[in-house]
Formats: structure tokens, C-alpha cells, sequence
């Protein structure tokens, strides 16, 4: 089974500062796919970025990015230049090659982007 | 519509009632997932359809829970004899095909509380 850990039950930033959010995954497997969602008080999970583990380029979406570390199976997002609306929870999630549709979440990080 | 949408936002019910939640993907998609969010955790893989079948139900918790999707597309998720172990977040998402780490998009959610 795979696991995915996210260590930092909370995180707090000023606005317009730089934030890194951490995860690590526990896999036997060589592809695999990673994401990160964003989920805000309405509880609409959005997609925020997704890395494929056979491809060596780190994602980058605008103000997010990831480094993604395979041989130490972590996955951190950074949020630059924060604001007010990137307040949300933030899931690390992993989807492994045999049963390539289920998702597995970690437990989530509580992003707060102060004024 | 433009987004996976679901039906109700909120149901309250009391213990040993029968509820249904009901899910309307985007259009096209063919593949279809059911997860379920408990309080402060990540939500948790239920089921998932391609087409109009069940192609991995290992998820869902017991046999008070069952879906449908009769014709490949709206479904529904049907609990019967509701305990007040069941109250989470139920939340669908959808795919334009099934696989290779395809994103998920997701609905805001059915808040189930079973009194």
C-alpha cells in the first residue's frame, strides 16, 4: 500500500512571502503519479499542480512549484509571492501505476495567508 | 455545466435512515470516482466507474453503501441503515479518461451528518 505524509498540520505566511509545504510517499513503484490540491472552506478540491515521476523537470504553475526529490520519495510545494486567496487546505496526493485512477490523499496542511 | 456538480450541499439525517447522494460529472467524462472526506483528513478512495460498471469498488466500507451510474453518467451513491459513523464530506470527481494518472476534478461535496 502506499502512504502519504504531510508533516505540517499548519502553516502561516505573510502576504506576498514565499511558502514550501512539505510531503513525503511511501512506494515499491518507478511511475507513479503526484499531485497537489487546494481545498478552501467551500470544499472544492482544485487541482493545483501534478508531476509525473518519469519526467526529471520540476512543475511549475505560475506562483506554485514543486521539487520533487525521487530518491527520497518527497514531494514539497512551494507558494510564491502568497496572497489572501491562497488560503486553503492543501493536500499531497498519489496515484501508482497498477490501480492508475485511486488517489491517495495525506492528511492535509492548514495554509493561512496573513493580511 | 462547466464543473462536476453534486446534489444535496448538505444532509442531515437521523440513524438508521436511507440517504442517497447523487453526482452529475462533466460531460464526457467517462470515468467516475467516489471518495469520502472524515473531519481533518484526506479524503478516502470509495469507488470508481468507467462507464456504466464498476470497475473497483475496494473502497467502499461495508455492504450499507452502494452506487450506481446506469447510464454512464450521473450517479449515485445510496447508504442505507446510516450510522453516525458515515457523517463526512462525500465527494465525486470526474475524468475525461480512465487512468495513467488522469486529473480528477472534483465536485464541492455532499456534508453528510447522521444524527
Amino acid at each position: 500500500a502506499q502512504t502519504v505524509t504531510q508533516s505540517q498540520p499548519e502553516m502561516s505566511v505573510q502576504e506576498a512571502e514565499t511558502v514550501t509545504l512539505s510531503c513525503t510517499y511511501d512506494t515499491s513503484e518507478n511511475n507513479y503519479y503526484l499531485f497537489w490540491y487546494k481545498q478552501p472552506p467551500s470544499r472544492q478540491m482544485i487541482l493545483v499542480i501534478r508531476q509525473e515521476a518519469y519526467k526529471q523537470q520540476n512543475a511549475t504553475e505560475n506562483r506554485f512549484s514543486v521539487n520533487f526529490q525521487k530518491a527520497a520519495k518527497s514531494f514539497s510545494l512551494k507558494i510564491s509571492d502568497s496572497q489572501l486567496g491562497d488560503t486553503a487546505m492543501y493536500f499531497c496526493a498519489f496515484i501508482p501505476p497498477l490501480n492508475d485512477y485511486k488517489l491517495s490523499f495525506g492528511a492535509g496542511t492548514t495554509v493561512t495567508v496573513r493580511a | 455545466g462547466a464543473g462536476v456538480s453534486q446534489t444535496p450541499s448538505n444532509k442531515v439525517t437521523e440513524k438508521g435512515k436511507y440517504v442517497e447522494l447523487r453526482c452529475d460529472p462533466i460531460s464526457g467524462h467517462t470515468a467516475l470516482y467516489w471518495y469520502r472526506q472524515s473531519l481533518g483528513q484526506g479524503p478516502e478512495f470509495l469507488i470508481y466507474f468507467q462507464g456504466t460498471g464498476a470497475a473497483d469498488d475496494s473502497g467502499l466500507p461495508n455492504d450499507r453503501f452502494f452506487a450506481v451510474r446506469p447510464e454512464g453518467s450521473v450517479s449515485t451513491l445510496k447508504i442505507q441503515r446510516t450510522e453516525r459513523g458515515d457523517s463526512a464530506v462525500y465527494l465525486c470527481a470526474s475524468s475525461l479518461n480512465p487512468g495513467l494518472g488522469e486529473t480528477q476534478y472534483f465536485g464541492p461535496g455532499t456534508r453528510l451528518l447522521v444524527l
